[in-house]
């Protein structure tokens, strides 16, 4: 079946450290991945994506990097500050080529 | 501009009893999206709506769960005699396109 998954569920940094949040997924055909950011109390928000016919890709301070033959996917975030707290989510387009699948969240803490 | 909207923020509501829960998208966008978010937990996608499609209701828990959207635009997310397990965050995306969905702030259900 296709499920997201995420390695750890809680990540502490201090700031000004780089952080890298992990993402294995199961389904091979997946065409989309997204990572998004949810604050308390907020609907999750974007933050960058990749399609498949790529392994990596750049925003500001965040980068994504695809690993197809391991099924992995991580998002990488340079100088983490304290409003980079929250909830971390990879999310996948399933087999049905509608919804997102989304994983569980990985919480980061950063401490000043 | 305006960003996805959702009311009420907050409901609490006495088991049986019934409730909808109201979205707006943004202006524009064909496509609409229910998911639900239990506490700690990732996103649970319920239903999706494009254009004049047929909806993809493969998501809903069960026949207690329903959705409609008037005009192409406003979607109500029905639940008929909620019952505790219902308790959870209820998120409603939009988008234009079959990638990134531009997420509400949620409605918080509550069932006593």
């Amino acid at each position: 079946g296709e499920s997201v998954g995420l390695h750890l569920p809680t990540l502490s940094v201090q700031e000004g450290d780089n952080s890298i949040i992990n993402c294995a997924y199961s389904n091979s055909a997946s065409d989309y991945f997204i990572w998004y950011k949810q604050e308390s109390g907020k609907g999750p928000q974007f933050i960058i994506d990749i399609r498949s016919n790529m392994d990596k890709r750049q925003g500001q301070r965040v980068t994504v990097l695809l690993n197809k033959t391991v099924k992995h996917l991580s998002l990488q975030i340079a100088a983490t500050q304290p409003g980079d707290s929250a909830v971390y989510f990879c999310a996948e387009k399933g087999q049905a080529g509608t919804a997102l699948i989304f994983g569980k969240g990985t919480t980061l803490s950063v401490s000043s | 501009g305006a960003g996805v909207s959702q009311s009420p923020s907050n409901k609490v509501t006495e088991k049986g009893k019934d409730v909808e829960l109201r979205c707006d998208p943004i202006s524009g966008h064909t496509a609409l999206y229910w998911y639900r978010q239990s506490l700690g937990q990732g996103l649970e996608f319920l239903i999706y709506f494009q254009g004049n499609s047929a909806p993809d209701k493969s998501g809903l828990p069960s026949d207690r769960f329903s959705a409609e959207r008037t005009g192409g635009s406003v979607s109500t997310l029905t639940i008929q005699r909620t019952q505790q397990e219902d308790s959870a965050v209820y998120l409603c995306a939009s988008s234009t396109s079959r990638y990134e969905q531009y997420f509400g702030p949620g409605t918080r259900l509550t069932v006593t």
